[in-house]
Parts: C-alpha cells; structure tokens; sequence
C-alpha cells in the first residue's frame, strides 16, 4: 500500500536550535515529493518539489533532502515564525496526479 | 493563494440536508482535487478532475459528488449531509507533474 509517514507528529525547539523532520515513504516508484507549511486555519503552502534521490532545495532556513526510502526537512536557526505544520506528500504511482499526504509535524519555536 | 476561492468559509448545516461547496480557479489549471482534513487522518482524496466533465473518485468519496463544468469551477455536494463529514474541505488545482496549490478551505459543521 503507498503509504506516507511523518515524524515526529510534534517538536517544540528553542529559537536557533536547528533540527530536521523526517517524511518515510512507500510507494513504487517515486514521481514526486513535496512539502507543504500550513499555518492555523489556512490552506497548505507549496514549499519544495523533489524528484529523484540526492536532491535537495533550499529557501531561507529551510532545506529539504531526499533519498530513495525518505525525504528530510532540515530547519537551520529556527524562528518563531517558522511555528507552523509541515506536511509532506508523494505523487500516487498510477499516472494521474493525485497527492497521498502525510499527517504532518507541527513545529513549535520558542523565543 | 494562486488563485483559489473556496466558497462558503464557514457553514453549519443540519443532518440531512444537501450542501454544495464551491471552488473557483482563475489559473487555467487542468487537474482540480477536492481533499477533507481531520486531526490523526491529515488530508484525505475526496474525488479530483483532470478535465471539464471528466471526474474520478478518490480514497473517500461515499457520500460526496462532484461536477466540474467549466474549467475554473469544481462543485463538491453532500448529498445528505452527515455528522462524520463534519470536516475542513480543501480545494486544489495543479498542472500535470507539477505542485498543487491549496484554496484556503471551508470549516463545515454537521449539527
């Protein structure tokens, strides 16, 4: 079954503390990956794309890397206003291009 | 928001009774999705189209239609609404093999 995994489900880091969220998939044959922010009671912002493993994107504090089994989303020097729920998403395999969504880590940074 | 009104924001609705969301696109997007967010479950395939009149079910569609008559409109129906649609509804519109973007969604409640 293709399958989407997210972790960890919260983290709560002090501002400058870097760290990074891991997003762990199942499908056959990776046509895309992406990740999204959403804020409260906002819909989810489009963030990076990733295609084949060994890319990686960058904005601002924010880079994401990718792999044959996960993508990580690595926070350098986080601020508050990166508080946000992040999500990640793969293309379904079936050539149509349907999003199978992770449940997200929400990331709290703390002044 | 790329474009992308989700019409009502908010609604309370009785057990029973029809209900029709709207989405309106203003970026000639081909691929229209509608998806449903509830905590633990993250954002979940209603039903999605890849064209005018060319609709397609996705991971959760009892209960819901859909119809798509122009290009920029995707109207999502509760056919007889029920307290388990209770939910936050999210349009998106993407191209193929590129990212989708996310209208800012409707908080529907089910009394």
């Amino acid at each position: 079954e293709d399958q989407v995994t997210q972790s960890p489900e919260a983290l709560r880091l002090q501002e400058g503390e870097s760290s990074s969220l891991n997003c762990s998939y199942t499908v056959s044959g990776l046509r895309g990956l992406f990740w999204y922010r959403q804020d409260p009671g906002k819909g989810p912002e489009f963030l990076f794309t990733l295609y084949s493993a060994g890319e990686e994107k960058e904005k601002e504090r924010l880079k994401a890397t990718l792999t044959k089994k996960e993508s990580f989303l690595h926070i350098t020097a986080p601020k508050p206003e990166d508080s946000a729920t992040y999500l990640c998403a793969v293309q379904s395999p079936d050539n149509t291009d349907k999003l199978i969504f992770g449940t997200g880590t929400r990331l709290q940074v703390f002044p | 928001d790329a474009g992308i009104t989700q019409s009502p924001r908010h609604k309370v609705t009785e057990t029973g009774t029809p209900v029709t969301l709207r989405c309106h696109q203003t970026e000639n997007h081909r691929y229209m999705y509608w998806y449903r967010q509830d905590p633990g479950h993250g954002l979940r395939l209603i039903h999605y189209s890849y064209g005018v009149k060319d609709t397609d079910k996705g991971e959760v569609s009892d209960g819901y239609s859909v119809s798509r008559s122009k290009t920029e409109d995707f109207l999502l129906t509760l056919e007889s609404a029920t307290s388990s649609q209770t939910s936050v509804y999210f349009c998106a519109c993407g191209g193929m093999n590129t990212e989708a973007f996310f209208g800012q969604g409707t908080r529907l409640t089910v009394v």
